[in-house]
């Protein structure tokens, strides 16, 4: 089983639409949650941060943690085409160097006119 | 503009020659950070940096190889390339678990 695992998509939603990305993670003991976007041909670049339980909202996009579940959430609410990238699920993991920032395969977003 | 700088942007290199990837960060974050991204398995992390004078290897570090002499440069090093080491680079860093990670703007590099 991956760390942390994300449905690689591509996910297409309409403009104006309401977006839903997933994403699963192993180690029950994390405590750190992060959602990067990254457009094609560029580093990722951070959007969120989540550490409790319940919603967190910024602008347009909420991010949701489960902690029982073991399961984090990005909505995009009124997509826009600018919204079209690649978002990266990323879960602070205990390794044997210490906390380290473990990322998922990433969700293609597709927002179409 | 506070932030990392990466060079060289892109490079194509002959197979068997050394590369120096440069990073440097103005942040004074202690923790810095090598990955490797290709198509269909995400990030790697390579080797990293808790602290200036300390190391680690991550996920891939074969074939690589990072120093960490000051707080600010983290330089990695391919002794001698190999075509599987054709990818982009991104150097991160990061002021502690609370804060995620600033990423640069990566070197794509070709092996050829």
């Amino acid at each position: 089983q991956k760390e942390v695992e994300q449905n690689s998509g591509p996910l297409s939603v309409p403009e104006g639409a309401i977006a839903s990305l997933n994403c699963t993670y192993s180690d029950r003991v994390s405590q750190s949650f992060f959602w990067y976007r990254q457009y094609s041909g560029k580093s990722p670049e951070l959007i969120m941060s989540i550490y409790s339980n319940g919603d967190k909202e910024d602008g347009r996009f909420t991010a949701q943690l489960n902690k029982a579940s073991q399961y984090v959430s990005l909505l995009i609410r009124d997509s826009q085409p600018s919204d079209s990238a690649t978002y990266l699920c990323a879960v602070y993991i205990l390794t044997g160097g210490g906390n380290k920032l473990t990322f998922g395969t990433g969700t293609q977003l597709k927002v179409e006119l | 503009i506070a932030g990392i700088t990466q060079a060289p942007t892109s490079q194509i290199l002959a197979a068997g020659r050394r590369m120096t990837l440069r990073c440097t960060q103005d942040m004074r974050h202690n923790a810095m950070y090598w990955y490797r991204q290709d198509l269909g398995l995400g990030l790697r992390l390579i080797h990293y940096s808790n602290t200036a004078g300390t190391t680690g290897k991550g996920e891939v570090p074969d074939g690589y190889s990072v120093s960490r002499a000051n707080t600010d440069d983290f330089p990695l090093t391919l002794a001698s390339a190999v075509p599987s080491q054709t990818s982009v680079y991104f150097c991160a860093s990061s002021d502690g678990p609370n804060y995620g990670y600033t990423f640069g703007s990566g070197t794509r590099l070709t092996v050829v």
